[in-house]
């Protein structure tokens, strides 16, 4: 089975300053795909950023990037500049596949932004 | 393209009673998904379609639920003679074929059965 493990219940941090949320998974696959989803309060999941499992490079996106560290199978979300607006729960969900067109998502990461 | 829309937002049931929830993907996209998310938890995925035909359904989805696409556009999901433990947030999501960038979300349909 795959699993998503988000292992921070909750997160705040200092607009304007920076934050990580943590993501691991388990898979023996080794091409895959990997997604952060943002879902702010009573609103739609929104797609933030995505990182194919064959790619090196971490992805960017504007104030988004990740660490993707495949061998840890790893992959936490980075990010930059804090605005209010961020203020979300943050889920992770992985994609191979083998899974068909299911997504597993962790937990999630509710995110506190503080003026 | 008015993205995902779910209908109704909000649902209360009372135990027993049968529900129904609708679910308007983005026109061009071919691929359907609902999802369950209960309250501390990630979605959890119940089924998809592809355009008409439903091609995978969870365990999660028992003999009490049905979903249907009738015409590859908008789809149902029916929840029959409903449980105190049905009660949850009903995810639909769309994608075109190349899954690997993502699903749209709606925004939800949530249900509470007292």
């Amino acid at each position: 089975a795959q699993t998503v493990t988000q292992s921070q219940p909750e997160m705040s941090v200092q607009e304007a300053e920076t934050v990580t949320l943590s993501c691991t998974y388990d898979t023996s696959e080794s091409d895959y795909y990997l997604f952060w989803y943002k879902q702010p309060p009573s609103r739609q999941m929104i797609l933030v950023i995505r990182q194919e499992a064959y790619k090196q490079q971490n992805a960017t996106e504007n104030r988004f990037s990740v660490n993707f560290q495949k061998a840890a199978k790893s992959f936490s979300l980075k990010i930059s500049d804090s605005q209010l607006g961020d203020a979300a729960m943050y889920f992770c969900a992985y994609r191979n596949l083998l899974t068909g067109n299911q997504f597993y998502f962790g937990t999630g990461t509710s995110l506190t932004v503080i003026p | 393209d008015t993205g995902v829309s779910q209908n109704p937002r909000h649902k209360i049931t009372k135990r027993g009673q049968n529900v129904t929830f609708r679910c308007d993907p983005i026109s061009e996209h071919n691929r359907l998904y609902w999802y369950r998310q209960t309250l501390g938890q990630g979605p959890e995925f119940l089924t998809y379609f592809q355009n008409e035909a439903q091609l995978e359904k969870s365990r999660l989805l028992s003999d009490r639920f049905s979903a249907e696409r009738p015409k590859g556009s908008f789809s149902t999901l029916e929840i029959q003679r409903t449980e105190q433990g049905d009660s949850a947030m009903y995810l639909c999501a769309s994608s075109r074929q190349n899954l690997n960038y993502g699903y749209t979300f709606g925004s939800g349909t949530r249900l509470t059965v007292v």
